[in-house]
């Protein structure tokens, strides 16, 4: 079955430093998504990408947020500067054909900010 | 976004059949219902999608009425592996928002 892959599975960085989650989409898939959970409440939305554009972005996805899909297989999350409250798990998912079609994801990548 | 109201959390026993039941009082004509499962530190696994009346797959039934005003997520027969966060999102856009979710938790 296809997979969505995330790197790195756990990432630990300094307040005030740059990360970038990386996410392998599914080939054929269209629709990427970020969201990230922090530990014990629920799943948050911060990012649509779809056509090589930002479709939609919650207002958790200030300006220290930005996605990329620097080629054809890799879609991208980079916080600025990081927080201590960024300290998530962070979520990539890709769909076919929208929230119509359902979204597939990745095991998510462990961000922790000391 | 239609908002979508579930339990909090549900008990069950193995071998029975679970049923959550979810509100979307809400819902707009163009919204599809879908279903999520999440396990610890694991990400959401897409269970099921379904528009109206009923839909089954090798995991679960959905079960919409006429209105669509709720759906009901069906489970046969659960197992211990069934213990998990059960997510109820309802939607056509890209920024699909997840709830709290309902904890179900299997008893041997």
């Amino acid at each position: 079955e296809p997979e969505v892959t995330q790197t790195p599975s756990h990432q630990v960085t300094q307040m005030g430093q740059e990360v970038i989650l990386r996410c392998v989409p599914i080939s054929n898939h269209l629709y990427f998504y970020w969201y990230r959970q922090i530990l014990g409440q629920k799943v948050e939305f911060l990012v649509s990408f779809y056509n090589n554009e930002i479709s939609e972005k919650s207002e958790i996805f200030d300006d220290q947020f930005s996605v990329e899909r620097p080629d054809g297989s890799n879609f991208t999350l980079k916080i600025r500067s990081t927080k201590l409250e960024d300290s998530a798990m962070y979520f990539c998912a890709s769909s076919e054909g929208g929230q119509n079609y359902g979204y597939t994801f990745g095991s998510g990548t462990r961000l922790t900010v000391v | 976004l239609a908002k979508t109201t579930q339990p909090i959390s549900m008990d069950s026993y193995e071998g029975q059949e679970v049923n959550i039941t979810c509100s979307h009082n809400n819902i707009a004509t163009n919204d599809y219902i879908t279903w999520y499962q999440q396990f610890p530190s694991q990400g959401p696994r897409f269970i099921i999608q379904g528009y109206k009346t009923k839909v089954t797959n090798e995991v679960a039934s959905l079960f919409i009425p006429a209105d669509r005003k709720s759906s009901t997520l069906s489970l046969p027969r659960v197992s211990l592996s069934d213990t998990a966060v059960y997510y109820c999102l309802v939607g056509d856009r890209g920024d699909m928002r997840f709830g709290a979710g309902t904890r179900l938790t299997v008893k041997p």
